[in-house]
């Protein structure tokens, strides 16, 4: 059973460009949420995917986006980076609404926007 | 509403128990969760409780709910140098996760 991969583990961008993260689901499940986690922080909900439909999303804003593909992995894009995106955007994948084993996360991609 | 609060840090002797403290605020939680995250690393469950039990043990870690205070402990036994880490919080509200700022735990010799 393979976990959740997530790529790049690392990039670096400039303010105003445009990003795309990667991530792999663990084999069976179906559900991707993103979150993200700033220095010294809790991670925080950005949105979550179903079936390739957006089932939900947090307090962020329309430049966060994201796509979920029939084999459920799914991207996150962010446009116009700004300086406070620096941050570890991680990737949970979970079956459906299978709560009793939790989220299962990536490693991580660490953006830093310079 | 989803507001987790933890206290920032906790240094143990190797040996003694940790007892990291959490509380939350939003009674509709079925289900809360403690997570490890330890350097460069995601975040990894270590165990998770369902609103309607008191208790949960599981090998050194022991998860203690009391749903009326809204107050939810992890207590870990024999604490070792790998448990050294960030520990998280994290209540479960409408099908995403809601995370504490996290208890960093350094365990001493």
């Amino acid at each position: 059973e393979t976990g959740v991969t997530q790529s790049p583990t690392h990039l670096i961008k400039t303010r105003g460009q445009q990003v795309t993260l990667r991530c792999s689901s663990q084999s069976g499940h179906n559900t991707v949420s993103w979150y993200q986690q700033a220095l010294g922080q809790g991670p925080q909900f950005i949105f979550q995917y179903y079936r390739e439909e957006e089932n939900g999303r947090g307090n962020f804003p329309p430049r966060f986006s994201g796509l979920q593909f029939p084999n459920y992995s799914s991207e996150l894009n962010v446009n116009a980076l700004e300086l406070d995106d620096s941050a570890l955007y991680l990737c949970a994948s979970s079956l459906g609404a299978d709560r009793d084993h939790g989220y299962t996360f990536g490693s991580g991609t660490r953006l830093t926007v310079v | 509403g989803e507001d987790v609060e933890q206290s920032l840090f906790l240094s143990v002797r190797e040996g003694d128990s940790s007892v990291i403290n959490c509380t939350y605020t939003d009674s509709s939680s079925t289900y809360l969760y403690w997570y490890k995250q330890e350097p460069g690393a995601g975040l990894q469950l270590l165990t998770y409780i369902f609103s309607n039990m008191d208790m949960k043990q599981d090998q050194r870690l022991t998860v203690l709910l009391n749903k009326k205070d809204k107050h939810l402990s992890l207590r870990i036994a024999d604490t070792q140098t790998g448990d050294s880490a960030i520990y998280f919080c994290a209540e479960n509200f409408d099908y995403k996760l809601s995370f504490g700022a996290g208890t960093t735990v350094t365990v001493r010799a």
